[in-house]
């Protein structure tokens, strides 16, 4: 596609379930990243993954999270049992360059009942 | 750490008028600075950067200044619409690939009455 995908668009789960949210980046683009929006908040660095290299990741707020990569293209950002604190938007982008023109996804809302 | 501080937070301007947001940055190595604009419900984009060998650049009604001595860069927009209310984000590039190079500041709420 001609932009950054991001699937599902809405997710409502209740608390203690496990969910799984995707990214498909701009086709070339080898860096890869994840943020969370609260709502009216900025942007909350989660997780970056550049090419083949040890992905940085320093922004995920607990071992509850998890993100992969696969074949250098599609992310995936896994959340195990689920809280209410962890209903936000969940943001992902991609960029050819490192640091540099980003381009975001539509974001996953992302409600813990 | 290192991090970006943007000021305002909130700003309302009456449509017409100009609206300027300021940034300061604290890596001095950092050398590249975008803005990045997100209307109510929709993603972030890119809507203006610049590179520390200018001090300016311009895009119609909106333009970014850069004060390397002073590490501070600010957004200029000249002749406000209700379109231009959004959130903007400034960033700026950091050595040490932590976060990916990239720092956002906390952005600013734009409002344009008309």
């Amino acid at each position: 596609g001609a932009g950054v995908s991001q699937s599902p668009s809405n997710k409502v789960t209740e608390k203690g379930k496990d969910v799984e949210l995707r990214c498909d980046p701009i086709s070339g683009h080898t860096a890869l990243y994840w943020y969370r929006q609260s709502l009216g908040q900025g942007l909350e660095f989660l997780i970056y993954f550049q090419g083949n290299s040890a992905p940085d990741k320093s922004g995920l707020p607990s071992d509850r999270f998890s993100a992969e990569r696969t074949g250098g293209s599609v992310s995936t950002l896994t959340i195990q049992r689920t809280q209410q604190e962890d209903s936000a938007v969940y943001l992902c982008a991609s960029s050819f360059r490192r640091g540099e023109k980003l381009f975001f996804g539509s974001g996953t809302q992302l409600s813990v009942l | 750490g290192e991090n970006v501080e943007q000021h305002p937070s909130t700003l309302s301007v009456q449509e017409g008028d100009s609206a300027v947001i300021k940034c300061t940055y604290s890596d001095s190595a950092s050398n590249y600075f975008p803005w990045y604009k997100q209307e109510l419900g929709k993603r972030p984009q890119l809507i203006i950067d610049i590179r520390s060998n200018v001090g300016e650049k311009k895009d119609q009604r909106i333009a970014v200044t850069l004060n390397k001595t002073a590490k501070h860069f600010s957004l200029h927009i000249t002749e406000t619409q209700p379109e231009d209310s959004a959130v903007y984000f400034c960033a700026a590039s950091i050595r040490g690939g932590s976060q990916g190079n990239l720092i956002f500041g906390k952005g600013t709420k734009l409002s344009v009455k008309p």
